[in-house]
């Protein structure tokens, strides 16, 4: 079992549509969690880090749930600038790295 | 945070051959992440490394194949030795924020790299 899995879509929704990604998690010591953004051709950057009380930015809402090892990104009103490859990304591996899962692809259209 | 520069940008290699990758750091950083990312694949860490000391290398990566400095706190090279197409991927250097984890990873822009 990878240690972080998550749907790899593609989703392809409207713009102004709500989307949600999930994700779970393999290793109950994982002690942070984030969401990555990488554009096509780009390198991954940080999108939001996630709580366990929820915590949102903007159109952007990040929660984890440890009892259930369970991690989700909602984005609002989607925009076509949102189209990208969104990666959970759970901080605890052996050398204090960061464990990618595959990335969910989005893609917004007009 | 941190503002990594990397070189190349992008390289077409013969096999065989062998690439330097550096990145170069703004801040001292304690730690250095190198990771690969093959295409449609998520990212995989090969090595993390510190400063005067060896490089910690992950399951399935090896010293011969990935040898890697670390002079000083704000500077690295990955080398991709002896390549063959299975290497052709992009390779990230990574460091870690000032806030430590919960800060997030700052990546550099990447090395593509075609094995021909």
């Amino acid at each position: 079992r990878k240690e972080v899995e998550q749907d790899p879509g593609p989703f392809n929704v409207p713009e102004g549509a709500t989307v949600a990604f999930n994700c779970t998690y393999s290793n109950s010591a994982s002690q942070s969690f984030f969401w990555y953004r990488q554009d096509c051709r780009k390198e991954p950057k940080l999108l939001m880090s996630v709580y366990s009380s929820g915590n949102e930015d903007g159109r952007f809402t990040a929660q984890l749930n440890r009892a259930s090892q369970y991690i989700s990104l909602l984005i609002r009103d989607s925009k076509l600038s949102d189209s990208a490859t969104y990666l959970c990304v759970a901080y605890g591996g052996s050398q204090g790295n960061l464990i990618f899962g595959k990335g969910t692809k989005l893609s917004v259209k007009p | 945070s941190a503002v990594i520069s990397q070189k190349p940008s992008r390289d077409i290699c013969q096999r065989g051959t062998s690439l330097t990758i550096q990145c170069q750091v703004d801040s001292q950083v304690t730690m250095m992440f190198w990771y690969r990312q093959q295409p449609g694949q998520s990212l995989t860490l090969i090595a993390t490394a510190n400063q005067g000391s060896e490089a910690t290398y992950e399951s399935g990566f090896v010293i011969d194949k990935f040898p890697i400095s670390r002079p000083n706190l704000t500077f690295s090279t990955l080398t991709v030795s002896n390549m063959s197409p299975e290497d052709s991927s992009i390779y990230l250097c990574s460091v870690g924020g000032d806030r430590g984890p919960l800060g997030g990873y700052t990546f550099g822009s990447g090395t593509r790299l075609t094995v021909v």
